[in-house]
């Protein structure tokens, strides 16, 4: 069984200021890793994926996220913050070479001027 | 190439009435799964069906299920609707089942309202 805790429900930021959004995952077998951007009324965009290899992930939009075993961690960072990220995010974890996904209940990010 | 697309978009349905959604995956990819997002549980895994068959099946009563055909596209059903079946229905597409190939895109959604 996989779970998620997004540590956050609200992340404010100003405009050029570091985002870090925190992940924590748990799972019985080795995890694929996700995170997904969701803008209003709209679907989930993948930002980037941990599958295997490289621990450090780059993704769209200047967003990474270092996999990290040992604190079961995925946390997303992004150096400079841009009005355009505000959104929510969601981690999500799935089974080694399984679909279902399970997410976390998200982050909302704002952006201040 | 196109997109997952979802139909229709918005739909308004009474209590005790059934719902059909439909799903159209990217050309290609052989799984899809449907989830429902709400803003008390969040986002939620229904079922998946990779190959006209389901696969996986999260914690959803019987009067939810789907189908898939032949040609991929997949349809979610909904039977004697609740209150509190209103929600955002996603569904995702993915190229194949297993291994690495595991990135899911997702549609815009269907938004459902039962009054």
């Amino acid at each position: 069984a996989q779970s998620v805790t997004q540590l956050g429900s609200h992340v404010s930021v100003s405009e050029g200021a570091l985002v870090l959004l925190r992940c924590n995952y748990s799972s019985s077998v080795p995890p694929y890793l996700f995170w997904y951007v969701q803008y209003p009324n709209q679907g989930l965009q993948l930002l980037l994926k941990y599958t295997t290899g490289a621990t450090l992930v780059k993704g769209i939009n200047g967003f990474e996220a270092e996999f990290k075993k040992s604190e079961t961690s995925f946390h997303l960072t992004k150096p400079s913050a841009h009005m355009s990220d505000a959104a929510e995010y969601f981690c999500a974890v799935s089974a080694t070479g399984r679909r279902a996904l399970t997410f976390g209940s998200g982050t909302r990010l704002q952006v201040q001027p | 190439k196109a997109g997952v697309t979802q139909t229709p978009r918005y739909l308004i349905k009474t209590r005790g009435q059934q719902v059909t959604l439909s799903c159209s995956p990217i050309s290609g990819h052989r799984s899809v799964s449907w989830y429902q997002q709400t803003p008390g549980q969040g986002l939620q895994f229904l079922f998946e069906y990779f190959s006209e068959t389901q696969r996986n099946k999260g914690n959803f009563p019987g009067r939810f299920s789907g189908r898939q055909f032949s040609n991929s596209r997949s349809e979610m059903n909904v039977s004697t609707l609740e209150l509190g079946d209103s929600a955002l229905y996603l569904c995702a597409s993915s190229r194949g089942q297993g291994g690495t190939d595991t990135e899911a895109f997702f549609g815009q959604g269907t938004r459902l309202t039962v009054v």
